[in-house]
């Protein structure tokens, strides 16, 4: 079993849509989130960033974590056509060890 | 500019060869990440470190090797014990340990094929 398991989809929406991505982790020595967006052969960039269970929200993007469950999500709202990209959710231990899922390949279709 | 560097941009491996990917930042980040990314997937964690002269292996170690000697450089070989090493490789260093500024700082990345 990965200790970080991403739905790697693809997923296709409508403009406008709400979009949710997902990820489910089994060590329980992480303790901080992150959400990553890459577009095609580039370094992943910083969506989001969370450490406690609950929501966190920024413009379109709410990013939300669930340590009791081991899961985490990402919603966008109002999806639009430059969303699309390749999301992948991360996750670090104290120690540094710093874990990413397998991407979930959104489009967005005008 | 401050910045993370990766070079080459592309390098070709002969079988048998030992080949060095190059990481270089100016950020004055203690920690530092070495990923590799094959097609369609997420990034699998190498090695990193969080402070000159120390590392740790990740989950995909066996066939690579590493050397933090000094705090602005993050080489890694590929030596001829990896079988499969045609793939695209990512450097990072991180800023902000566990608070909002929490963030990795990629390179441009490398991409690796074998002849």
């Amino acid at each position: 079993q990965k200790e970080v398991e991403q739905d790697p989809g693809p997923l296709s929406v409508p403009e406008g849509a709400i979009v949710s991505l997902n990820c489910t982790y089994s060590n329980s020595a992480f303790q901080y989130f992150m959400w990553y967006r890459q577009y095609s052969r580039k370094g992943p960039e910083l969506l989001m960033y969370t450490y406690s269970s609950g929501n966190k929200e920024d413009g379109r993007f709410t990013a939300q974590v669930d340590k009791s469950s081991k899961y985490i999500s990402l919603f966008i709202r109002d999806s639009q056509p430059s969303d699309s990209a390749t999301y992948l959710c991360a996750m670090r231990t104290n120690g540094g060890d710093m874990r990413f899922g397998a991407g979930t390949r959104l489009t967005v279709k005008p | 500019d401050g910045g993370i560097t990766q070079s080459p941009k592309y390098l070709f491996r002969k079988e048998g060869q030992n080949v060095t990917l190059s990481c270089e930042q100016n950020l004055n980040h203690d920690a530092m990440y070495w990923y590799r990314q094959d097609p369609g997937q997420g990034l699998r964690l190498i090695y990193y470190s969080q402070i000159v002269n120390d590392f740790q292996k990740g989950d995909i170690a066996e066939g690579y090797s590493v050397s933090r000697e000094k705090k602005e450089s993050f080489p890694l070989t590929v030596t001829s014990a990896q079988k499969n090493p045609t793939a695209f490789y990512l450097c990072a260093s991180r800023t902000g340990q566990g608070s909002t500024n929490e963030k990795l700082f990629f390179g441009s990345g490398t991409q690796l094929s074998v002849l």
